[in-house]
């Protein structure tokens, strides 16, 4: 159980381009999910948390009109990469909270593996 | 607010011997604390996680971390590692009196097992 599915795994697209990636939640419903970003070697930095039906929270730093995260159901989000650039390659993850779960538990999807020519 | 700090970023250890990954934390609260796995083009794995129950946490596939309050270390051992544990790790701390309970990862440390 609580398995997180990412699509697409990997996606190579011009610069310029915008690029959707989607994560369900296969076996549970989401209340929430958040958005990873992991550069090469490093760790996860978190990039937003979205509640299902509501505005998408972004950490500092993170351009909301460059990241659009949309959380239209509780099995799926999406986050949108809108005219992307070649400093936006990158491994992006992301993870689900069931409902009724505790705060701290998240399930994590495989990642995307972005990269913008 | 919460931080991990994993002491090295990459571990080898022969096949069959002892595997020690370290970390420290720093939390104002009391934090609930985490180790993750992660294999090449795979999502992350919980392997254990405590939240003040029992300082010594079992986790799958053999691995345990101790909670000493005193180090503010949460260390991931395995008496035995197999060529199968190669991979990243993450230790991971959350903070319980958070609203969203943000998760925040350490940098990672990448076990290396040699045959």
């Amino acid at each position: 159980g609580a398995v997180v599915s990412q699509h697409p795994s990997w996606v190579i697209c011009k610069s310029g381009t915008s690029v959707k990636i989607e994560c369900r939640s296969l076996d549970f419903q989401a209340t929430t999910m958040f958005w990873y970003r992991q550069f090469p070697k490093q760790s996860l930095m978190l990039m937003a948390t979205s509640n299902e039906g509501s505005k998408a929270t972004y950490e500092q730093g993170v351009e909301k009109d460059k990241f659009l995260i949309n959380h239209a159901s509780l099995t799926l989000s999406t986050l949108t990469v809108t005219s992307a650039h070649p400093e936006d390659s990158s491994f992006y993850i992301c993870s689900a909270r069931p409902r009724d779960a505790p705060g701290d538990t998240q399930y994590f999807g495989p990642g995307t593996r972005l990269t913008v020519l | 607010a919460q931080s991990v700090t994993q002491l090295d970023s990459h571990v080898s250890v022969s096949e069959g011997t002892p595997v020690l990954l370290r970390c420290n934390y720093s939390s104002s609260y009391s934090p609930s604390l985490f180790w993750y796995v992660q294999h090449p083009n795979k999502g992350l794995q919980l392997l254990l996680k405590y939240t003040s129950a029992a300082t010594l946490v079992k986790g799958i596939n053999g691995f345990e971390a101790e909670f000493k309050k005193s180090e503010t270390s949460f260390h991931l051992t395995k008496p035995s590692a197999h060529m199968s544990d190669a991979a990243e790790y993450f230790c991971v701390v959350s903070d319980l009196n958070s609203g969203n309970t943000p998760l925040v990862f350490g940098k990672g440390t990448r076990l290396s097992v040699i045959a």
